[in-house]
């Protein structure tokens, strides 16, 4: 089956920094990423589709210059969270596409706490 | 359309007997319709999925129906097991690139 990482699985940072996350496909190539944020006991919230080669697509009320993304490849896409803060703590989730491309399988999360 | 409604919000059940969600949507285009379970703290898994040209689908306990006609489908699962405690959720897929919206899921709970 397809399968997807994501490193780190947890970061704690503070207040002002920035922190990036890596999604990869392992074992398919992935021209669409996807990233999510889940706040506890909540859904998952879509945040941006990355294209790879191209500029990612942001839902609305996504902030683009706070949510970087970066699909350099067609197993790697990055989120970095540009000058972080406590409400930007969240769980990430990245998902891409396996064969066909409808299914998505989604990589473990990382956890996000901003101090 | 981004417009899927899933019932119930919560789902109590006792271990060995069966449960249903039901997810009804609005596009009469959308065409694939897969069903996540996702356990405390832990990623979607893709549990089952269905396609507008079938009916039913199953895969030992569990089960998904389509009725394309009244814009629902759900899932059925049998013999419930503590283990199948989690949010289960619907998305509707949406766009060019096979974005998947999330709903609010539903929280089931097996009891012993």
């Amino acid at each position: 089956g397809a399968v997807v990482s994501q490193h780190p699985s947890w970061v704690i940072c503070k207040s002002g920094t920035s922190v990036k996350i890596e999604c990869r496909s392992l074992d398919f190539q992935a021209t669409t990423m996807f990233w999510y944020r889940q706040f506890p006991k909540q859904s998952l919230m879509l945040m941006a589709t990355s294209n790879e080669g191209s500029k990612a697509t942001y839902e609305q009320g996504v902030e683009k210059d706070k949510f970087l993304i970066n699909h350099a490849s067609l197993t790697l896409s990055t989120l970095t969270v540009t000058s972080a803060h406590p409400e930007d703590s969240s769980f990430y989730i990245c998902s891409g596409g396996g064969a066909g491309g409808e299914t998505q399988y989604f990589g473990p999360g990382t956890r996000l706490l901003v101090l | 359309g981004e417009n899927v409604e899933q019932h119930p919000s919560t789902l109590s059940v006792q271990e060995g007997d069966s449960a249903v969600i039901k997810c009804t949507y609005s596009d009469s285009a959308s065409n694939y319709f897969p069903w996540y379970k996702q356990e405390l703290g832990k990623r979607p898994q893709l549990i089952i999925d269905i396609r507008s040209n079938v009916g039913e689908k199953k895969d030992q306990r569990i089960a998904v129906t389509l009725n394309k006609t009244a814009k629902h489908f759900s899932l059925h699962i049998t013999e419930t097991q503590p283990e199948d405690s989690a949010v289960y959720f619907c998305p509707e897929g949406s766009g060019g690139y096979n974005k998947l919206i999330f709903g609010a899921g539903t929280r089931l709970a097996v009891h012993p």
